[in-house]
């Protein structure tokens, strides 16, 4: 069984450019979230994903979005990043809701550097 | 909405200790709760998870951790301490929906020998 897994590993950037970050799910999980851990903090959600629609949203601006192909994988998008963006970007999938609540399996994450 | 708070950024123990990391949430709906380890530039591993039923509830690596609804907390513990436990922990909840999973600030745990 393949796990999350996620890429780039490391990134680097600068301010005004734009990103995308790429998920792939675990096998049979068809929800996918993504999380924004900034450094010595906790991760903040930031949406999920549930057969290609998005299923909730945190307090983040327009300007991070998402998709989730028919496979499940699923990409964030950062546009006209700004230093704050700097953090580890997390992905975690799940299986489906309205069954029991299941745990969510993290990848390793993507870290992201704007300068 | 949800949140949880963790007591104290930073714990140390001697090897062999009682590991114990606080866990307080706020919830309008049935808290599921979770606890998570994090070894340095990796991701999340799952410890254990509360959603319904027995409030003790164990988990890998010798952890555990009580649901304590008229306390709200979810406390972590370890009765010995292991130096591959030092780690960042991270407590978190959510309702049944699963889909706006809330983290604490962490706890970075120290294991001296």
């Amino acid at each position: 069984e393949t796990g999350v897994t996620q890429s780039p590993t490391h990134l680097i950037k600068t301010r005004g450019q734009q990103v995308t970050l790429r998920c792939s799910s675990q096998s049979g999980h068809n929800t996918v979230s993504w999380y924004q851990q900034a450094l010595g903090q906790g991760p903040q959600f930031i949406f999920q994903y549930y057969r290609e629609e998005e299923n909730g949203r945190g307090n983040f601006p327009p300007r991070f979005s998402g998709l989730q192909f028919p496979n499940y994988s699923s990409e964030l998008n950062v546009n006209a990043l700004e230093l704050d963006d700097s953090a580890l970007y997390l992905c975690a999938s799940s299986t489906p809701r309205g069954l029991a609540v299941h745990e969510q399996f993290f990848g390793p994450g993507t870290r992201l550097t704007v300068l | 909405a949800q949140s949880v708070t963790q007591l104290g950024s930073h714990v140390s123990v001697s090897e062999g200790a009682l590991v114990l990391l606080r866990c307080n949430y706020s919830s309008s709906v049935p808290p599921y709760l979770f606890w998570y380890v994090q070894y340095p530039n990796q991701g999340l591993q799952l410890l254990l998870k509360y959603t319904t039923g027995a409030t003790l509830v164990k988990g890998i690596n010798g952890f555990e951790a009580e649901f304590k609804k008229s306390e709200t907390s979810f406390h972590l513990t370890k009765p010995s301490a292991h130096m591959s436990d030092a780690a960042e922990y991270f407590c978190a909840v959510t309702g049944a929906t699963n889909n706006d999973m809330r983290f604490g600030a962490g706890t970075r745990l120290t294991v001296k020998p």
